[in-house]
């Protein structure tokens, strides 16, 4: 079965601290991994998508990494800041699966100041 | 460059009755796909239409279907409406779309929020 998985489900950090979230999948086979930024009560918002030759991708500070062997992908965040507070969602998605897309649960990110 | 946008944002509705949801997504992209948000399951994919076709499905039942367009704008209608059905719906438009290898960027609306009563 298609999944994907990400952890922790909720974070809090302080302003100014660096994290990392992790998402696992089980999709195969692999076409490409997004990870996107959702406030609340907005739409997601796309942060990296990274195909399978790919290994890291930075867009300012956020810096996403991919280990296509071992299924794993991970999203730093550098230098936080209080609008970084939001839900962070991996998604993946698959050549042959019928919904072709797959989403994580999300992680809620919580920036104090 | 408009984004997309999806009308209504809010709509409450009744346990029986039907909805129509309106996406019109960024000029010149032929990709609209639709996704459910709920805090118990996440986002999930609903479907997806290409140059006016359905060129992929999720796991929902046949309550819920959409059409596109010449212009490309999507509509999506649930019939029937059940309490399960209160949730965010989001469209996403793109240029390639969802076909094995597509890289393309996905742009979200903001969504319409449905409460069923």
């Amino acid at each position: 079965k298609n999944q994907v998985e990400q952890s922790p489900q909720s974070l809090i950090i302080l302003e100014g601290k660096n994290c990392t979230l992790q998402c696992n999948y089980t999709v195969s086979p692999f076409s490409n991994l997004r990870w996107y930024k959702q406030d609340t009560g907005r739409g997601p918002v796309s942060l990296t998508i990274m195909t399978f030759s790919e290994n890291t991708k930075s867009n300012g500070r956020y810096t996403a990494t991919l280990d296509a062997d071992t299924k794993q992908s991970s999203l730093h965040i550098t230098a936080s800041q209080l609008s970084d507070s939001a839900s962070y969602i991996c998604v993946v998605s698959s050549y042959f699966s019928a919904s072709k897309i797959i989403f994580g649960s999300g992680t809620r990110l919580s920036i104090r100041p | 460059k408009a984004g997309v946008t999806q009308t209504p944002r809010y709509l409450i509705k009744t346990r029986g009755q039907q909805v129509t949801l309106s996406c019109s997504p960024i000029s010149g992209h032929r990709s609209v796909s639709w996704y459910q948000q709920t805090p118990g399951q996440g986002l999930q994919f609903l479907f997806e239409y290409f140059s006016e076709t359905q060129r992929n499905k999720g796991n929902f039942p046949g309550r819920f279907s959409g059409r596109q367009f010449s212009n490309s704008r999507s509509e999506m209608n649930v019939s029937t409406l059940e309490l399960g059905d209160s949730a965010l719906y989001l469209c996403a438009s793109s240029l390639e779309g969802l076909a094995g290898g597509n890289t393309g960027e996905l742009f979200f609306g903001e969504g319409s929020r449905l409460t069923v009563l």
